[in-house]
Parts: C-alpha cells; sequence; structure tokens
C-alpha cells in the first residue's frame, strides 16, 4: 500500500471554528490531493500540489485553503467551517503527470468530519 | 451533461457471473481510464487504467476502452461476494490539468451467495 497517512481520522466540530486535516506520505511523490466525497457527488477536486510551495484550485476550492510546506505533508484548512463542509475528506498522491500514460493516484484512508 | 456518467445501480449479480460495470464520457479528447473500488466506508483502491483502444485484462478484471462511442467499460469474470462494492470510473480530460482526473459517482455492485 502506498504510504499515506490521514490525521485525524475522524473530527467533529462546530460551525465557524477552523479546521485543519494532515496527509503525510512517505513516497516522495511530487503530486498531492485533496478531494471531498459526498452522497451522489462522488469524488470531487478541492485543491492539488505540484510541488512544494506549489498548488492549485479544484472543482469545489471555495472555502478551503492548502498548503504544502514540506514534500510530504500537505494540509487542507477550512478557515471557518460550514455544515456544508460537512464530508469525506480523501488525500491522494501521484508520483508523476508527465510520464507517458499519466500515472494513477493513491488515496489515503479518509478523514470523516462532522461539523455541527 | 455531466463529463462523467455511471449508472449508480445497485447492481446485481449472482456468485460465478461475469460482472458489467460501464462509464460513459464526454470529452472526445479524453486519456488515461482509470478504475478504482470502494468498499463501503474505505478508500478507493486502483484496479486497473487503459490508455489505449481495446482490451486489458488482469487476472479476473477486463477493462475495455472504446474512443469512438465514448466509453470505457469493467468486466469481473467469475464474481465473487468479495467483489460487492462501489466501482469508480476516473479519466483525465483534455481540458482539464495535466494532473487531474475527474471521476464518475460510482457503481454499485453486490454480488449475490
Amino acid at each position: 500500500d502506498a504510504g499515506i497517512t490521514q490525521s485525524p481520522r475522524h473530527k467533529v466540530t462546530e460551525t465557524g471554528t477552523p479546521v485543519t486535516l494532515r496527509c503525510h506520505q512517505t513516497e516522495n511523490h511530487r503530486y498531492m490531493y485533496w478531494y471531498r466525497q459526498d452522497p451522489g457527488h462522488g469524488l470531487r477536486l478541492i485543491h492539488y500540489s505540484y510541488g512544494v510551495k506549489d498548488t492549485d484550485k479544484g472543482e469545489v476550492s471555495d472555502g478551503y485553503s492548502v498548503s504544502r510546506s514540506k514534500t510530504e505533508d500537505f494540509l487542507l484548512t477550512l478557515e471557518s467551517a460550514t455544515s456544508s463542509q460537512t464530508s469525506v475528506y480523501f488525500c491522494a498522491i501521484s508520483e508523476s503527470a508527465l510520464k507517458k500514460g499519466n500515472q494513477p493516484q493513491h488515496f489515503g484512508d479518509g478523514t470523516r468530519l462532522s461539523i455541527l | 451533461q455531466k463529463e462523467v456518467e455511471q449508472n449508480s445501480g445497485p447492481l446485481s449479480v449472482p456468485e460465478g457471473a461475469i460482472a458489467s460495470l460501464n462509464c460513459t464520457y464526454s470529452d472526445r479528447g479524453s486519456q488515461s481510464f482509470f478504475w478504482y473500488r470502494q468498499y463501503s466506508g474505505k478508500s478507493p483502491e486502483l484496479i486497473m487504467f487503459i490508455y489505449s483502444n481495446g482490451d486489458k485484462e488482469d487476472g479476473r478484471f477486463t477493462a475495455q476502452l472504446n474512443k469512438a462511442s465514448q466509453y470505457v467499460s469493467l468486466l469481473i469474470r467469475d464474481s465473487q461476494p468479495s467483489d460487492s462494492a462501489t466501482y469508480l470510473c476516473a479519466l483525465r480530460i483534455s481540458s482539464g490539468s495535466a494532473r487531474q482526473l475527474t471521476f464518475g459517482s460510482g457503481t454499485q455492485l453486490t454480488v449475490l451467495p
């Protein structure tokens, strides 16, 4: 299995509080991604990173920010959590998008976040 | 129109049968197609990927890609109850970043003993 660790695995918090989720990888992969998964919507990309301090927005980035200060860590922050951000959050990594055929993404175990 | 469409199911097949899962996509320039399996409460895990038209086989799994008709399918031969899961189709669309994948909503498969 790809060495991906997400923390925390579960979190319950209140509306308006800041929340930070962490993704840690031991594979030295360049690309890291944050997704959310909701019933009926599948996996939707929030933000991704293509290197240290290099990030870009995905499909559903509003209300989220990210940071990547080290290759191995990718943080997702909800500055002021809302109930609509209750979801399961997955981190994924990919070795490179430049190789022929594009490398697949491998997923962490997920964080179940509930915002009351 | 969604970029990637899958029948949500549930799809039920008897043990030992062939399960056929389909995925259609709207971007004719799409490349790099992936199938993931996701058990309830777990993370998606890669089953296989296909880049070229035709069939690709890996054990009991066969991926079929038809770019002209814009569909990719996954066949599971000799289905087992342990194959019961949600199957996600993903692809890299030509208009997006080379680094992004777009996922379908998944098809729930149940293999009946």
